[in-house]
């Protein structure tokens, strides 16, 4: 697709169970970000990947909190044992970026979020 | 550890006037990138404008320029000729040339009034 792809767009689940959010990002942009967004707050950075680097997952709440990124592409955030707190709507953007000096922008393409609810 | 700071949650602005959103930001290193991103009620978070650590220039997109002092460690966002469209939330960003993270501001919302 053109723009970076988010799914489920709404997801509602009960305290306790696991979720799964999905994330494509735009074709050959090396780097993919998730954040979260609670409402009305900023973004909080959760989790980075570059290419066939180590992730940096400095932002992770909690072990109940992991991502992967399967073939330097799509990339799914799963969240375990799912508490109110986690309710946010949680973005993911991807980013064409080089190592080493600032070549380009770099600027972030979000996707349009998955809105998490836990009841 | 690298920081951004906007102090402003809210502003307000007359439609056609000018408004400057504050930015401040830390960080040790020598190379890095300073962005500015719009987010109306819809959610989407959309790029504004860009600039980058030696770059001389103030960077100016259509009616976004940005205020670059580099010795203050500021990088305000001003935007001339207010439109009713403008109103969101506006959040500055920074990228470090090593690490390339992209940390975000708590944000300022904006309301431009008619």
């Amino acid at each position: 697709g053109a723009g970076v792809s988010q799914s489920p767009s709404n997801k509602v689940t009960e305290k306790g169970k696991d979720v799964e959010l999905r994330c494509d990002p735009i074709s050959g942009h090396t780097a993919l970000y998730w954040y979260r967004q609670s409402l009305g707050q900023g973004l909080e950075f959760l989790i980075y990947f570059q290419g066939n680097s180590a992730p940096d997952k400095s932002g992770l709440p909690s072990d109940r909190f992991s991502a992967e990124r399967t073939g330097g592409s799509v990339s799914t955030l799963t969240i375990q044992r799912t508490q109110q707190e986690d309710s946010a709507v949680y973005l993911c953007a991807s980013s064409l970026q080089d190592r080493g000096v600032l070549k380009n922008t770099g600027e972030l393409f979000f996707g349009e979020g998955s809105r998490l609810t836990v009841l | 550890a690298q920081k951004i700071t906007q102090t402003q949650p809210g502003m307000f602005v007359q439609e056609k006037e000018a408004v400057t959103l504050d930015c401040t930001y830390d960080t040790s290193d020598q190379s890095y990138g300073l962005f500015w991103y719009k987010q109306p009620s819809s959610g989407e978070m959309i790029f504004l404008i860009y600039q980058g650590s030696y770059d001389e220039q103030n960077a100016t997109e259509g009616r976004y320029s940005l205020n670059f002092q580099k010795a203050r460690k500021s990088a305000n966002l001003v935007i001339s000729a207010s439109q009713l469209g403008d109103s969101a939330m506006y959040f500055c960003a920074m990228r470090v040339a090593g690490g390339f993270k992209t940390i975000f501001g708590a944000g300022t919302r904006l309301f431009v009034k008619a």
